[in-house]
């Protein structure tokens, strides 16, 4: 059964500093890692998305990597704002399952 | 891009009635859409797999005649609590994944989600 773990729970840090976020998932059949940013009571946006046979996604401040042989993600925020604050999901869509399985989240505060 | 409508966007009932979620999927025909269940500072839990034309696949410990889904037409899917209880309050969320992209290519495309609070 595919898990996928997130580590920090939350993090809190100042305006204009560098940051990482980290996902994790025990099976590596998946076809691709993807990382969303849910704001409070609301749905999800995507951010980026990577697949499987890919290492790395950008989008402007945002760099997602992906290390399926470790079963590991990585998300990076270049030059945090407080409009970065919000909740980070990742998941990972499962092989033959087709299906999404979510990381309980890493709930991120930039204070100004 | 691809826009996902979801209503109501918050829901208060007394114990006991049923509530119907509706998800829509805006300027493409979506033949799968998902939903999720989402409980205070939890991850989406997938409920069920809702498939135009044919019945939904549920997941395991999630009760069929609970929470029926319904997705009659390409564009809209819709979840019924029935005989809702306290317990059942949370956050409901859909998505919709677009079936001219390949499987694994796409991104699934999210409601804005239903809160749903019973008292």
């Amino acid at each position: 059964k595919q898990e996928v773990t997130q580590i920090p729970a939350a993090l809190s840090v100042p305006e204009g500093e560098n940051l990482v976020l980290n996902c994790s998932f025990t099976d590596s059949a998946i076809y691709n890692l993807q990382w969303f940013r849910q704001d409070p009571g609301k749905g999800l946006t995507s951010l980026l998305l990577i697949q499987s046979s890919q290492r790395e996604q950008t989008s402007g401040r945002l760099n997602a990597s992906l290390d399926k042989s470790s079963g590991r993600s990585t998300l990076y925020i270049a030059a945090s704002q407080p409009g970065d604050s919000a909740t980070y999901l990742c998941a990972a869509l499962i092989q033959g399952a087709q299906k999404l399985v979510f990381g309980q989240g890493t709930r991120l505060t930039i204070n100004p | 891009g691809a826009v996902v409508s979801q209503h109501p966007s918050r829901v208060i009932c007394k114990s006991g009635t049923s509530v119907k979620i509706e998800c829509r999927s805006l300027d493409f025909q979506a033949t799968t859409m998902f939903w999720y269940r989402q409980f205070p500072k939890q991850s989406l839990m997938l409920m069920a797999t809702s498939n135009e034309g044919s019945k939904a696949t549920y997941e395991q410990g999630v009760e069929k005649d609970k929470f029926l889904i319904n997705h009659a037409s390409l564009t809209l899917s819709t979840l019924t609590v029935t005989s809702a209880h306290p317990e059942d309050s949370s956050f409901y969320i859909c998505s919709a994944r677009d079936p001219g992209q390949r499987w694994g290519n796409e991104k699934l495309f999210f409601g804005s989600g239903t809160q749903l609070s019973v008292l």
